[in-house]
């Protein structure tokens, strides 16, 4: 079965520093593997994708992740944060094989002006 | 409309009473998808649509949870008997099709049993 770990609940940055928000996956083919920002009272926002090709992506806002597959992660950055930066992150894997998205618990990023 | 649409958006019901949430998903979009967002939790896999039919249900908790899609475009997710663990964000996505990986999601209903 596949599985997300997001092993932080939150993640406090000042801005203008970079961000890191954790990601590990488990999957028993090859995974497509998500990003979401979900502000309050909003639905989940796409951020990036990794499907196959290059292990660093980049998405919307500036942020990108780099898929690691000997360490099974896919961490989410950012080189300087931003306040509207903050908000709730969702790591997502599917296997290959089939249709269901995987999510993590989310983590809370906030970042300090 | 530009997105996935979900109503209504909040929705108050009691104990043992039916409810029925709706999704409107991207115009031209084949694949449809049901997560639950309990609190605190990521969304959590339901059930998946490819055109009319339920291609993968085995997300649903139990038989009082039931999903159509009649003609391949709007959904309706059925929930009968309703328990206050029922209670959460029930929230729809879309996709181009099933073998276009990125799913954009609707705004969800928020769904309390009293």
């Amino acid at each position: 079965a596949q599985s997300v770990a997001q092993p932080e609940d939150q993640v406090n940055v000042a801005e203008g520093n970079p961000l890191t928000v954790k990601c590990t996956y488990s999957v028993s083919g090859n995974p497509y593997l998500f990003w979401y920002v979900q502000y309050p009272n909003r639905g989940l926002q796409f951020l990036l994708k990794y499907i196959t090709g290059d292990n660093l992506v980049k998405g919307s806002y500036g942020f990108e992740a780099e898929f690691n597959k000997s360490q099974t992660s896919f961490h989410l950055k950012k080189p300087s944060a931003l306040v509207s930066d903050s908000a709730l992150y969702f790591c997502a894997v599917r296997d290959y094989g089939n249709n269901r998205l995987a999510f993590g618990k989310g983590n809370q990023v906030v970042v300090i002006p | 409309g530009a997105g996935v649409s979900q109503t209504p958006s909040n929705k108050v019901t009691e104990k043992g009473k039916y409810v029925e949430l709706r999704c409107d998903p991207i115009s031209g979009h084949t694949a449809l998808y049901w997560y639950r967002q309990s609190l605190g939790q990521g969304p959590e896999f339901l059930i998946y649509f490819q055109g009319t039919g339920a291609a993968d249900d085995s997300g649903l908790p139990n038989d009082r949870f039931f999903a159509v899609r009649p003609e391949g475009s709007v959904s309706t997710l059925k929930i009968q008997r309703t328990e206050r663990g029922d209670s959460a964000v029930y929230l729809c996505a879309s996709s181009l099709s099933g073998q276009h990986p990125e799913q954009f999601f609707g705004p969800g209903t928020r769904l309390t049993v009293l």
